[in-house]
C-alpha cells in the first residue's frame, strides 16, 4: 500500500528566505506526482505535475524535482512571499485512471 | 487549467434532512470523478470514486446507502448526504481528472456542509 509522507508539518519562514518542501513515497511505480496548494476553507489548486518519466518541472518561482528510485519529490519555491502562505500538498497515483494519494500536508507561513 | 465548480459552497441543514452537492467540469469531459471530505487541519479523506454511466465505487468504511453518488454526465456528478448528522459536518470537495496522457488532476473549490 502507497504512504505518502511530507516533512515539515509546518514550516514558518522571513519573508524572501526560498521554501524547501519534501514529500516522500514508499512505492516508487507511479505514474505521476502532483503538488497542489490549499488556502484555509478552499480547494486544491494544482502547482506541478510531474510525470513519471520526468526529473523536474518549473513554473515561475516554483521548481518540483522528482526522484522515483528513492521515493522523494522537493517542492521549491524561490524567494518566498506572505501570499505564499498556505498548505502544500504532494499526491501520487500509480495508473492512469486510479486515485491519488495525498501526503499530510506542509502548513507554510511566511511573515513580512 | 481545467476548472471544475461546486454547488453549493456552503450549506446549512438541520438534522435529519437531506443535501444535494453538484460537481461540474466546465470545460473538459470526466468521465470519472472523485468525492474527497476533510476535517479541520487535516488531508483529504477520498470517499468514492464516481463513474459516469456506473455505480459509485466506495471507500472503505464508507456508507454507500448514507453518500448516494451519482454521475448522470460527462460533466456532472453529485453526491447526496442523505438523513444528515452533526458528525457529517465537514468540508466535501470533489475532482476530475484530465484525461490527456498527464491525467493530471483538478479540484473544485469545496463545499462547507453544517449540520445542525
Amino acid at each position: 500500500k502507497q504512504e505518502v509522507t511530507q516533512i515539515p508539518a509546518a514550516l514558518s519562514v522571513p519573508e524572501g528566505e526560498n521554501l524547501v518542501l519534501n514529500c516522500s513515497f514508499t512505492d516508487s511505480a507511479i505514474y505521476n506526482l502532483q503538488w497542489f496548494r490549499q488556502d484555509p476553507g478552499k480547494g486544491l489548486t494544482s502547482l506541478l505535475l510531474i510525470q513519471s518519466s520526468q526529473r523536474e518541472q518549473t513554473s515561475g518561482r516554483l521548481n518540483a524535482s522528482l526522484d522515483k528510485s528513492s521515493g522523494r519529490s522537493t517542492l521549491y519555491i524561490a524567494a518566498s512571499q506572505p501570499g505564499d502562505s498556505a498548505t502544500y500538498l504532494c499526491a501520487v497515483i500509480k495508473a492512469a485512471g486510479n486515485k491519488l494519494t495525498f501526503g499530510g500536508g506542509t502548513r507554510v507561513l511566511v511573515k513580512p | 487549467g481545467a476548472v471544475v465548480s461546486q454547488h453549493p459552497s456552503w450549506v446549512i441543514c438541520k438534522s435529519g434532512t437531506s443535501v444535494k452537492i453538484e460537481c461540474r467540469s466546465l470545460d473538459f469531459q470526466a468521465t470519472t470523478m472523485f468525492w474527497y471530505r476533510q476535517f479541520p487541519k487535516q488531508s483529504l479523506m477520498l470517499m468514492a470514486t464516481s463513474n459516469e454511466g456506473s455505480k459509485a465505487t466506495y471507500e472503505q468504511g464508507v456508507e454507500k446507502d448514507k453518500f448516494l453518488i451519482n454521475h448522470a454526465s460527462l460533466t456532472l456528478s453529485t453526491l447526496t448526504v442523505t438523513s444528515a448528522h452533526p458528525e457529517d459536518s465537514s468540508f466535501y470537495i470533489c475532482s476530475g481528472p484530465d484525461t490527456g496522457s498527464s491525467y493530471e488532476q483538478f479540484f473544485g473549490p469545496g463545499t462547507r456542509l453544517t449540520v445542525l
